[in-house]
């Protein structure tokens, strides 16, 4: 069974760092891009970041480029997200979801539960 | 960016009958389209992909049509477990982009 399991999130300051991860099993993680999606409470979903199965290629919605770096570490399974400079309106659920099928396409198959990031001073 | 575009906001159904959902995306995403369900306290669910393509185990009474810049979901009979928040999304272009969601409630 494909599963994909957030932690990391939490209350932290405006400017603030926080770092996330994904644990992933069930599948041959290492041939899936893999993607950060967040949803701010009552709100829709937003696309944050997808990096490539290789993880040769990553992409940032602008909102969040230079401030978040996402990573894959094969060996472990793991996703990652590091969330520099965070603000209020990074307030949100963030969920990791796995590409559907292996070859390129970047729609969301399988998704965690969530870890919640909270902004506020 | 694409920005994506659904209607209704909210669309009021009875259990059984039929409900369309629309999508329409500001430049063509020729057949990279996808819908989600999302229930309250879960996190969302892949329906289909390619337009039309029903993912695993999704029930046949889920379909999806259309091209280029207008799109839609079709539920035909809606069941109870069927009443949730719909979104689609386009996969064609960076930055990814979904609409902002149309709610089925109980009518």
């Amino acid at each position: 069974e494909v599963q994909l399991l957030e932690s990391g999130g939490g209350l932290v300051q405006p400017g603030g760092s926080l770092r996330l991860s994904c644990a992933a099993s069930g599948f041959t993680f290492s041939n899936y891009a893999v993607h950060w999606v967040r949803q701010p409470p009552g709100k829709g979903l937003q696309w944050v970041s997808t990096i490539s199965a290789s993880g040769t290629y990553t992409y940032y919605a602008d909102s969040v480029k230079g401030r978040f770096t996402i990573s894959r570490d094969s060996s472990k399974n793991t996703l990652s997200l590091q969330m520099n400079s965070l603000r209020a309106e990074d307030t949100a659920l963030y969920y990791c979801a796995r590409t559907y099928i292996s070859t390129p396409s970047n729609y969301f198959g399988p998704w965690g539960q969530g870890t919640l990031v909270t902004v506020s001073s | 960016e694409v920005v994506m575009t659904q209607s209704p906001a909210t669309l009021s159904v009875s259990p059984g009958e039929r409900a369309t959902l629309s999508c329409r995306a500001s430049q063509s995403v020729s057949s990279s389209l996808a819908w989600y369900q999302q229930k309250p306290g879960q996190a969302p669910r892949l329906l289909i992909f390619g337009v039309s393509t029903r993912a695993t185990g999704i029930p046949a009474r889920f379909s999806g049509s259309g091209s280029g810049t207008e799109f839609t979901l079709t539920i035909s009979s809606l069941q109870s477990e069927d009443f949730a928040v719909y979104y689609c999304q386009q996969y064609n272009n960076w930055p990814l982009t979904f609409g902002q969601g149309t709610k089925v409630e109980i009518k």
